[in-house]
């Protein structure tokens, strides 16, 4: 099935500084989402982006799909913003075009 | 919208006995996924659902696993018997299309057997 990677697996920041996630991904996608795990555990849609950039607050994304990455932005960080982000695609062939397949996730922290 | 509900949002049982988790999608979609979250393995489909129909459940790991969706508006997830490495998060996910569409995640069930 297609690799999703992502990168770095871990990501201490102090409040208020900025960052980049990464996504690679093996094949060609239909669908890319990125999502923050709270420290509760929930789920919570920040993005979806099979394609182009779009912008949310503070946060952006990007996703190249020609070159199979995308790219999660958070500036000004704030402590609330931790937790793990995920990027999720599914796949633009192959039989199980319903199923998404999840990365292992970047731990971000956040200093006050 | 009220958004995915799940029920229980935690459980609790001993080995061997029979666990049943329930979803309710969001109204209109008509998709509906079941995931699983381990340390081990992260995040995995286990089996989805279009216009209540099965369509992949090869992500379902035994047949101590079997999911329904009666209606529209329904789903569950049983495992019997349950074994300790069935603890793990589950979460159901809907969304109104294939591929296309964004699934949206309930808040999971935090299921802990010993």
């Amino acid at each position: 099935g297609i690799q999703v990677e992502q990168s770095p697996p871990d990501l201490i920041l102090q409040e208020g500084a900025n960052s980049t996630l990464r996504c690679n991904f093996s094949d060609s996608v239909n669908n890319l989402q990125w999502f923050h795990q709270n420290p509760w555990g929930q789920l919570i849609n920040l993005f979806y982006i099979p394609s182009g950039t779009k912008q949310n607050g503070r946060l952006s994304a990007t996703t190249v799909a020609t070159e199979r990455y995308s790219l999660l932005y958070i500036s000004s960080s704030q402590t609330t913003d931790s937790g793990v982000y995920f990027c999720a695609v599914i796949p633009g062939r192959g039989s199980t075009l319903g199923r998404l397949y999840f990365g292992r996730g970047t731990q971000l922290t956040v200093w006050p | 919208d009220a958004g995915v509900i799940q029920s229980p949002r935690h459980e609790v049982t001993e080995m061997g006995q029979e666990v049943t988790l329930r979803c309710k999608p969001i109204s209109g979609h008509d998709y509906l996924f079941w995931y699983r979250q381990t340390m081990m393995r992260g995040l995995e489909l286990l089996i989805y659902f279009n216009n209540n129909v099965p369509i992949d459940d090869s992500g379902m790991p035994e047949d101590r696993f079997s999911a329904k969706m009666p209606n529209a508006s329904f789903s569950t997830l049983k495992i019997q018997p349950s074994e300790p490495r069935d603890s793990a998060v589950y979460f159901c996910a809907s969304s109104s299309g294939l591929a296309i569409h964004e699934q949206y995640f309930g808040p999971g069930t935090r299921l802990t057997v010993t």
